[in-house]
């Protein structure tokens, strides 16, 4: 139940394309949402992040989309650029407790093609 | 120096030795965390101190031994390590362990001969 699924382990995208990329977690308890990008030899870097009060977040060309009820959510790259291939991870956590533990997915291997 | 730092940013170490990680944070946070990644694995929560106690130790061998003198820096001392244990190890801190946002460090690639 705490487990965050990913998909795709990998992606290819055309530069100018929608780079689409899926989580979906079971734990309803689940409060907050973000997605990190991490490109090589770097840290995981805090991208965009979502709670369940809202359905959308746009940050220029990423946007955020939430399915409470299919407890969903997924990270739209719109007009895709070279400079975006990293690997993307999703993550989930819970805002009670003492200690907020975020639950990674897999992560996402994402490559745009010039 | 700025946000998260780590060193040494590669470490090759026999299953005998004894070395330490260290990472420090210029963030004015009061809560740091180290993360295990491996390939094709979501990351692992190892350790959590928060203003220098130690909140969280997600059931980790005592191979692995943390120790956070100040709420600036944070050490991993390994010692009679695996193969298996080969991996990115990861430091991150926050404003403090109840609030979300993590910033993450380079991380130190370990490779256990």
């Amino acid at each position: 139940q705490q487990q965050v699924k990913q998909s795709p382990q990998s992606l290819i995208v055309q530069k100018g394309g929608i780079s689409i990329i899926n989580c979906a977690y079971e734990n309803t308890a689940f409060d907050y949402f973000p997605w990190y990008q991490q490109f090589p030899g770097k840290g995981p870097a805090l991208l965009i992040a979502i709670r369940p009060d809202v359905s959308e977040k746009k940050e220029g060309r990423f946007t955020i989309s939430f399915n409470k009820s299919a407890k969903q959510f997924s990270l739209h790259i719109m007009d895709s650029q070279p400079g975006d291939s990293a690997t993307y991870f999703c993550a989930a956590s819970t805002g009670s407790g003492a200690t907020n533990k975020l639950i990674f997915g897999t992560g996402t291997l994402l490559a745009v093609q010039p | 120096e700025t946000g998260v730092t780590q060193t040494p940013r590669h470490l090759v170490m026999g299953m005998t030795n004894k070395k330490s990680l260290k990472c420090e944070q210029h963030l004015g946070h009061n809560a740091m965390y180290w993360y295990k990644q491996s390939a094709k694995k979501p990351l692992e929560l190892m350790f959590v101190y928060n203003f220098k106690e130690q909140t969280e130790n997600n059931s980790v061998p005592s191979r692995f031994s943390p120790e956070c003198p100040n709420s600036s820096h944070l050490f991993l001392h390994l010692h009679t390590l695996q193969p298996e244990d080969s991996a990115l190890y990861l430091c991150a801190s926050s404003q403090d362990s109840g609030r979300n946002e993590q910033f993450f460090g380079p991380g130190t690639r370990l490779t256990v001969l």
